[in-house]
């Protein structure tokens, strides 16, 4: 069965623009949760999804949305992206929600 | 503020010893207590979990350690090798909302 899929891997983007990152999970997993992981942060939850809806949120500012489809594919948005927005993006799956969490590879994402 | 603590931030071991890390935590509702695995450019990968109504889990050299009453538990790591040498997470998730959070890393270095 194929693992959590994240793309980009790269991501270099200015400051002020905006960034979509997307995460496939693992075939029949239906939640899908989003982390941020910086050295000086550690890994830092920023939301939880399971069947289109919004389930759990970190806290992080109202410019960090997500979503999710009805493959239980999903999405993350940061808009008018900040210097410190620099770090990966992990993305992690369960098949429910008190399941174990699957990470993806992440995405790596470079604010300049 | 992190609520699980983790220690130590790094260490040095030899080929064949024993590497341990701790954590601890405060909440009384975390029900469930995985170890994940990172190594550079990869996300983390679940390597071993306990749930508070036992002692102890070993899954090949590794062993997790759990005191409920101490609210502490941690990982060792049994005849260290050179592939072992990764950063290690230990995370609680809480019973309620299922969120995972994550201690702040150790990364293990093992010396051939």
């Amino acid at each position: 069965k194929a693992g959590v899929t994240q793309t980009p891997r790269y991501l270099i983007k200015t400051r002020g623009q905006q960034v979509t990152l997307s995460c496939s999970p693992i075939s029949g997993h239906r939640s899908v949760s989003w982390y941020q992981q910086t050295p000086g942060q550690g890994l830092q939850f920023l939301f939880e999804y399971f069947s289109e809806t919004q389930r759990n949120k970190g806290n992080f500012p109202g410019r960090f949305s997500g979503r999710q489809f009805s493959n239980s594919r999903s999405e993350m948005n940061v808009s008018t992206l900040e210097l410190g927005d620099s770090a990966l993006y992990l993305c992690a799956s369960s098949l429910d929600r008190a399941d174990t969490q699957y990470f993806g590879p992440g995405t790596r994402l470079t604010v300049l | 503020q992190q609520q699980v603590k983790q220690s130590p931030q790094s260490l040095i071991v030899q080929k064949g010893g024993i590497s341990i890390i701790n954590c601890a935590y405060e909440n009384t509702a975390f029900d469930y207590f995985p170890w994940y695995q990172q190594f550079p450019g990869k996300g983390p990968a679940l390597l071993i979990a306990i749930r508070p109504d036992v002692s102890e889990k070993k899954e090949g050299r590794f062993t997790i350690s759990f005191n409920k009453s101490a609210k502490q538990f941690s990982l060792h790591i049994m005849d260290s090798q050179p592939g072992d040498s990764a950063t290690y997470f230990c995370a609680a998730r809480h019973l309620n909302d299922y969120k995972l959070s994550f201690g702040a890393g150790t990364t293990v270095t093992v010396r051939a």
